[in-house]
């Protein structure tokens, strides 16, 4: 079984543009969360879908936004870059309804965000 | 939004030793706790999913416990061996919208 897929998994962008990650979860798995990883803060929550609608939401601006597509794969998009955004940002697929039901999740390798 | 806490932040184990560390959270606001392991260079794995008071899950030479009672969960580690060499996350979420929020992690160092 393939496992959670992130695309691409190295990024270089500038200030003031945006970009848009692809993550493509388990088969099988409907929810699809988004995290962003930072020497400083440490692994912080961004959002989670399940079937196409945002069931939980971190503490980000509303830079920071996703959706989820009928296959269950899922973006995320961050509008106006700031340097402060540079960071590795994994995204984890689960069977559970939500991560409140307490279902295993499953990483993927993430996407390393470089923004100059 | 919880506040989790784990300690040490870093821990160095001589191989074949056996090693403890904790996450504490807030009691009054708790729905599950979970534990994961991540190498350098990996995603992180997924180790323990622990919702009731009392649990105690194993998997190999790696247990934990959970008491919600006093906000806090221990993960053991019997007889390190290198490859337990990670950073290990414990992240709770309160039932609500707020997801998961993780602890800082505590980096341990296996020493042949």
């Amino acid at each position: 079984k393939a496992g959670v897929t992130q695309t691409p998994r190295y990024l270089i962008k500038t200030r003031g543009q945006q970009v848009t990650l692809s993550c493509s979860p388990i088969s099988g798995h409907r929810s699809v969360s988004w995290y962003q990883q930072t020497p400083g803060q440490g692994l912080q929550f961004l959002f989670e879908y399940f079937s196409e609608t945002q069931r939980n939401k971190g503490n980000f601006p509303g830079r920071f936004s996703g959706r989820q597509f009928s296959n269950s794969r899922s973006e995320m998009n961050v509008s106006t870059l700031e340097l402060g955004d540079s960071a590795l940002y994994l995204c984890a697929s689960s069977l559970a309804i939500g991560l409140a039901a307490g279902g295993e999740q499953f990483f993927g390798p993430g996407t390393r965000l470089t923004v100059l | 939004i919880l506040n989790v806490e784990q300690s040490p932040q870093s821990l160095h184990v001589q191989e074949g030793d056996s090693t403890n560390f904790t996450c504490s959270f807030p009691s009054s606001n708790f729905y599950a706790l979970h534990w994961y392991r991540w190498e350098t260079a990996k995603s992180p794995e997924a180790l323990f999913v622990m919702t009731l008071n009392g649990d105690e899950k194993k998997k190999g030479r790696i247990s934990a416990t959970l008491n919600t009672k006093e906000g806090y969960s221990y993960l053991y580690i019997k007889g390190s061996q290198p490859e337990d060499s990670a950073t290990y996350l414990c992240a709770c979420s309160g039932g609500g919208a707020d997801g998961l929020t993780f602890g800082k992690g505590t980096h341990l160092i296996i020493q042949p």
